[in-house]
This record gives structure tokens, sequence and C-alpha cells, in this order.
């Protein structure tokens, strides 16, 4: 298995402003994921950071909103920019393992 | 992508077995199927996953029907610490990465 920890755990910010979110893994592995789970609502995939090549973003998703680093195998940061009260959620980093895919904690994020 | 149909919600009597249903008629060959679970406030739990045969695990069995258009997630004895939201899944391979794709999910409530 991996354990997998985030920085921050919450935040509370301001509209127009950015947040990044970090989040590290106890082992190398090649594939991460960054989903959002708005309030009461299940999981969506935001993108998918391999390392070495550029974040690969689902419908919906872009880059100037949600940029993603990916430096290294055990570590990565979401960063959510410009942000409105709809991007109030739990952001969540996952990575696979094997045939395995494991969460983190997640990051709860209120935008007021 | 192949879309799982879940309850949306299923009740258990503590020390019984919960048997949490999951359709995925449009499921292709090479498709897995796997279950996560997510306690309030946490990230997801992986539990399982299969792609043919049944699997058991410490925590919990998955039969998948021979047409593979269905399976079942098998608690054995269900605690009250097996309260959570449930996520059948099938995982999407894409060339050299996959994804998962949360639905609805079932909330399991296990009684005393």
């Amino acid at each position: 298995s991996a354990v997998i920890s985030q920085k921050p755990s919450r935040d509370i910010c301001q509209r127009g402003t950015s947040l990044t979110i970090q989040c590290q893994v106890d082992s190398q592995v090649t594939m991460m994921f960054w989903y959002r789970q708005q309030p009461g609502q299940s999981l969506t995939l935001i993108a998918t950071a391999n390392q070495g090549s550029e974040a690969t973003y689902e419908s919906g998703f872009v880059i100037d909103k949600f940029p993603i680093s990916r430096p290294n195998l055990t570590f990565s940061t979401l960063t959510v920019s410009n942000m409105s009260p709809e991007d109030s959620s739990i952001y969540l980093c996952s990575v696979a393992l094997v045939n395995e895919q494991y969460f983190g904690p997640g990051t709860r994020l209120t935008v007021t | 992508d192949a879309k799982t149909t879940q309850p949306t919600s299923m009740d258990c009597a503590e020390g019984r077995a919960a048997n949490l249903p999951c359709n995925h008629s449009t499921i292709s060959g090479n498709e897995y199927v796997y279950w996560y679970r997510q306690i309030h406030s946490q990230g997801p739990q992986y539990i399982i996953h299969g792609l043919k045969n049944n699997e058991t695990n410490e925590m919990a069995s998955l039969i998948i029907t021979e047409d593979r258009k269905s399976s079942t997630l098998i608690l054995p004895h269900a605690t009250l610490r097996d309260t959570a939201v449930y996520y059948c899944i099938v995982r999407v391979v894409r060339g050299s990465n996959y994804k998962l794709t949360f639905g609805k999910g079932t909330l399991l409530t296990v009684n005393p």
C-alpha cells in the first residue's frame, strides 16, 4: 500500500486568491491523480499527473485554473487559482500502485 | 466510459453479511471492477478488485457474474464501522494510463 499525506488539511480562503495543495507519497509512483469532491457529491477526476509529462486534464478542467506540478516520483502540487465560492470542495490526491489506487485524506477548501 | 448502477442506500444488521449489488452492463473485456468505500470526511479506501474470477481478501469478497455485467460485494460480518458510502467502479484503460470514474455509490448503514 501507499501512505499519502496532504497539506494543508483544510483552509479558508478569500475569493480571487490562489491556494497550492501539496501531496506527498511514501513510495515512488508513476501515476498520480487529483480529484475534487464538492459538498454532498461524489468524486470527480480533475487531472492525471505522470512524472515526466504534462498533466492530462478531464473535460471541464483547465490548466490555467488548476495548474499541477509533478517534480518527482513522490510529490505533486495542485493550485486552485482565482478562487470563487464554487471552488469550495475537498481536493484529494491519489496514486496508482500496481493494480491498486490509493487516496490521501483530502484538503477541505472553503472559499468566502 | 463504462457506467455502473448501484442502489442509493441499504441497511444491514450488525454481524450479518452485507451484500452490495452493482450493474455494469457496458463493461468491456479488459476492464476491471473496483470497489472503494468512503467513511464520512475521509479519503476513499480501496476494498477489492476483479476481472472475471471471484476474489476474496481480508476485507470482503467480490462475486462477478459469468457475463461480467454485474457484481456483488460481500462484507461477511458487518460491523458499525462498516457504515460508509460504497463505490463500484469500472476502471477504464487509456493507453498507458487508466481512469477511475466514481458514481454516486451506495450508502450502507449498519444497524446495531
